[in-house]
């Protein structure tokens, strides 16, 4: 199975701030890494897949990037609505797995 | 729009089968592919199993024992049936649409392991 290390579990930010979160494979994924927001009690709403690309609806505020066994996802500007956990996905091998999660809280 | 939507019984004693049914509308089973996502309190998500669009069914194999993962194309739904429940089966259970990656989520239903 492939491990994904997500990190770091937590992040303070304030409003403004830049912040960004690291997943690294156990083995090269091809760039098959998809981002997840999650709010308590909802379920996770998909941000971005394939690395970088954004899905529809997500603000420009979010990026991805990253290849190999090495990716990250940023948000620019964190705004209020962003407080939430986030998880990285690969879905490069079965059995699909996630990261173990960050949650963003405001400093 | 696609939508999913998961129910079941909210408690379930230790040891017995758990039972959830994932509906779908806006989407096609024999076209598209479903997986079972669940999450414990406070935990991150395991990718449990799939349903593939042609009927075929990969899973997780830490719990590919205890789990089967069905459908009923006419009515649009899937099913999964997981025996020999712990306390540690406790938690919300999600349904999504496989497009490889998870694009369209259920809301969710939660599952308490307990006598």
């Amino acid at each position: 199975d492939i491990q994904m290390t997500q990190s770091p579990p937590s992040l303070s930010a304030s409003l403004g701030d830049k912040v960004t979160i690291t997943c690294q494979a156990s083995q090269n994924i091809n760039k098959y890494i998809a981002w997840y927001q999650q709010k308590p009690g909802k379920a996770p709403r998909q941000l971005i897949r394939y690395t970088s690309t954004l899905v529809s609806g997500t603000p420009s505020r979010f990026s991805g990037s990253g290849s190999g066994r090495d990716y990250s996802f940023s948000i620019s500007n964190v705004e209020s609505e962003d407080i939430a956990s986030y998880y990285c996905l690969q879905y490069d091998n079965l059995p699909w797995t996630f990261g173990g999660g960050t949650k963003l809280e405001l400093k | 729009q696609v939508q999913l939507k998961e129910s079941g019984p909210g408690l379930v004693q230790p040891s017995q089968t758990l039972s959830l049914t994932c509906t779908v509308s806006g989407l096609s089973l024999t076209s598209n592919s479903v997986s079972w996502i669940r999450q414990p309190p406070g935990k991150g998500l395991e990718w449990m199993g799939v349903i593939w669009s042609n009927g075929g069914t990969d899973y997780n194999s830490a719990i590919k024992s205890r789990l089967s993962i069905s459908r009923d194309t006419s009515k649009s739904q899937v099913f999964l049936k997981m025996n020999s429940l712990q306390t540690e089966d406790t938690a919300m259970y999600f349904c999504a649409r496989n497009s490889g990656h998870f694009d369209y989520w259920g809301q969710g239903v939660m599952v308490t392991v307990s006598s």
